[in-house]
């Protein structure tokens, strides 16, 4: 069982719709990471969050908003999404402070957008 | 630009073989290497990582090599099991954040 919990594993929205997505982890980690994977591709960083402050943004679009309301949760906010949005998206966190630990990864959630 | 990536996307092996999955990266800045792997329907799981003052690192059943004289990184699994069948991911951080390489899909035969 992985230690970076994600819900909903499942979600599928409409490209009207709003919904968010959430991360949580109890390891005492300072860094957070959302990530989008399609299929039969690698992951792919979206945003990263030290100590609780957004410290980069790959150059996503604004119908994606994250936010990290403490040092344990992690959530990414959804509006207006298209179809090619569909993917696997993954939340990670690592000890902070030096880029040098390793990340770790929950199971994700599996998105579609009709 | 300066990438990871894999040598071969899909390798077979048998049950009970030693498996070799490698990697070249290409970004020199890069100090600190990691292997993921992937179930399906799961997240990334760490298996080993290595920092670029090291040329070996081991775990259970896995070593991992590193030549920065060619920037080549290779995993190996001893004893392959079924269980390790899956998408292994190697990754580089050259600075603050971390790109993956595009895997590679073991496939364990009984």
């Amino acid at each position: 069982d992985t230690e970076v919990t994600q819900t909903p594993k499942h979600l599928v929205m409409g490209m009207t719709n709003k919904k968010s997505l959430k991360c949580e982890q109890h390891m005492g980690h300072r860094a957070m990471y959302w990530y989008k994977q399609k299929a039969k591709k690698p992951p792919e960083l979206m945003f990263v969050y030290s100590y609780e402050k957004l410290s980069i943004n790959e150059s996503v679009p604004s119908r994606f908003s994250p936010e990290c309301p403490n040092s344990s949760l992690l959530n990414l906010h959804l509006h207006a999404l298209q179809p090619e949005d569909s993917a696997l998206y993954l939340c990670a966190s690592s000890r902070g402070g030096d880029s040098n630990q390793p990340q770790h990864f929950g199971d994700g959630t599996r998105l579609s957008i009709l | 630009g300066e990438s990871v990536g894999l040598h071969l996307p899909t390798l077979s092996v048998q049950e009970g073989d030693n498996s070799i999955i490698n990697c070249a990266y290409s970004n020199s800045a890069s100090d600190y290497f990691i292997w993921y792997k992937q179930e399906s329907g799961k997240g990334p799981q760490f298996i080993i990582d290595i920092r670029s003052n090291m040329d070996k690192r081991q775990g259970q059943r896995v070593t991992v090599l590193l030549n920065k004289t060619v920037k080549h990184l290779s995993l190996q699994i001893a004893a392959t099991q079924p269980g390790d069948s899956a998408v292994y991911f190697c990754a580089e951080i050259p600075g603050r954040d971390m790109r993956f390489g595009a895997g590679t899909r073991l496939t364990v035969k009984p």
